[in-house]
Formats: C-alpha cells, sequence, structure tokens
C-alpha cells in the first residue's frame, strides 16, 4: 500500500526567507509524486509533480522539489515566500497504472512580516 | 486539462437529512473520484466512480451512507445520507487523468455544515 508522510503540520516562516516542506512516501517502485495547495476556502491546485527524468522538478509560483529515492523523499522549496503563499501544503502520491491518490495529512504555511 | 465544476459549492443542512453533490466534467473520463475533508484534515478516498459500474468503497465508508451515481463518463453525484455534524466536511470530486503521465484534476470541493 502507498503512503505519504508530512511531518510537520504547522511551518512559520518570515516573508522573503527560504521554505522547505518536507515529504516522505512510502511505495513499492517509483511513484508519481504532486505536491498540491489549497487556500483557505479554495480547492486543490496543483503546483508540480514528478513522474520520471529529472529528479528536480519546477512548478508554478517559484516552487521547486526534488526526488530522493535513496530517501524516498519529494521535498517542497521556495528560495524566497510571498504573504500570498500562506496556505495548506498537501503531498500526494499515485503509483503507476493505479489511478488513486493518497495524501499526506498536510503542512499548514504561516507567514509573518 | 480538464475543468471540473462541482455544487453546490457550500451548504447548510439539517441532521437526518440528506444532501446530494454534483460533479460535472467537461471532457470524458473512465474514472472519478470522491473525497472527503474534515476539518483541519487531510483528503480521505472515500469511493472511486466508474461508469457502468457500482461504485468501489474505501474502507470505513458504505454505499447506504455514501451513495454514488455515475451515468455518463461526465457525471457523477455523491449523496451524503441521514447526516450527523460529523458529517461536516468539504467533499471533493476529483477526475482520473486523460493519459497516464498527468495529474489528476479536482473540483472547488463543496462544504458542508450539519447541523
Amino acid at each position: 500500500a502507498q503512503s505519504v508522510t508530512q511531518p510537520d503540520i504547522h511551518i512559520t516562516v518570515s516573508e522573503g526567507a527560504s521554505l522547505e516542506l518536507r515529504c516522505n512516501y512510502s511505495y513499492g517502485a517509483t511513484p508519481y509524486l504532486f505536491w498540491y495547495v489549497q487556500s483557505p476556502g479554495q480547492g486543490l491546485q496543483l503546483l508540480l509533480k514528478y513522474f520520471s527524468g529529472d529528479t528536480l522538478v519546477q512548478g508554478i509560483k517559484g516552487f521547486e522539489a526534488e526526488f530522493k529515492r535513496s530517501q524516498s523523499s519529494f521535498n517542497l522549496r521556495k528560495p524566497s515566500v510571498h504573504w500570498s503563499d500562506a496556505a495548506e501544503y498537501f503531498c500526494a502520491v499515485r503509483g503507476f497504472g493505479n489511478e488513486k491518490l493518497t495524501f499526506g495529512t498536510g503542512t499548514r504555511l504561516t507567514i509573518i512580516p | 486539462s480538464a475543468v471540473i465544476s462541482q455544487k453546490p459549492s457550500r451548504d447548510i443542512c439539517q441532521r437526518g437529512t440528506s444532501l446530494t453533490i454534483q460533479c460535472q466534467v467537461d471532457s470524458q473520463v473512465t474514472m472519478m473520484f470522491w473525497y472527503r475533508q474534515q476539518p483541519g484534515q487531510s483528503l480521505t478516498l472515500i469511493a472511486t466512480a466508474n461508469q457502468g459500474s457500482e461504485a468501489t468503497y474505501e474502507s470505513g465508508f458504505v454505499i447506504d451512507k455514501f451513495p454514488i451515481s455515475r451515468p455518463n463518463l461526465t457525471f457523477s453525484t455523491l449523496t451524503v445520507s441521514n447526516m450527523s455534524p460529523e458529517d461536516s466536511s468539504i467533499y471533493l470530486c476529483s477526475a482520473d487523468p486523460p493519459r497516464q503521465n498527468t495529474e489528476a484534476f479536482f473540483g472547488q470541493g463543496t462544504r458542508l455544515t450539519v447541523v
């Protein structure tokens, strides 16, 4: 069975500072990995995804993530956060040939001036 | 990319009643999914809906409580039956990717409050 762990429930970062959100997955083969963002009262928006190839993937809004097979991780990064980045971030995994998405518990990001 | 229209966007319902949530996709998709997001929680898959067959429910979810219809390749409904305050959640539908290497699409969600 596939699973996702987001160890940080809540992170507070100063505006302009760098950000890293952690995600660890469990899956028997190379998974498909995703990061979604959910702003208050909004639906899910895809930030980026990894299927294969280059392990460093670029997404929207200046986000990037790196797939590290040896660590079963897919951490999300941004060099300089903006107040509008405050939201809930979800890491998700899907196996090849399996359409079910399994979500992590989410990390709530707070931005302080 | 596909667009999913979900309605209602929010509702406040009396306990004991039922609410049907509709999800319309602007293109044909094989599988659709229904998720529940309880307050402050992550998304939990309720069931997978294929056109022409009964939905497949995840552990902890039953058809009597969450009946699902999938009459065609672009539409699905989820009914939350005999509601209690514990059913207060955001319900989201999603559709499978049209090709293997793409992401799932999500509706905007239905915020349900049961009083």
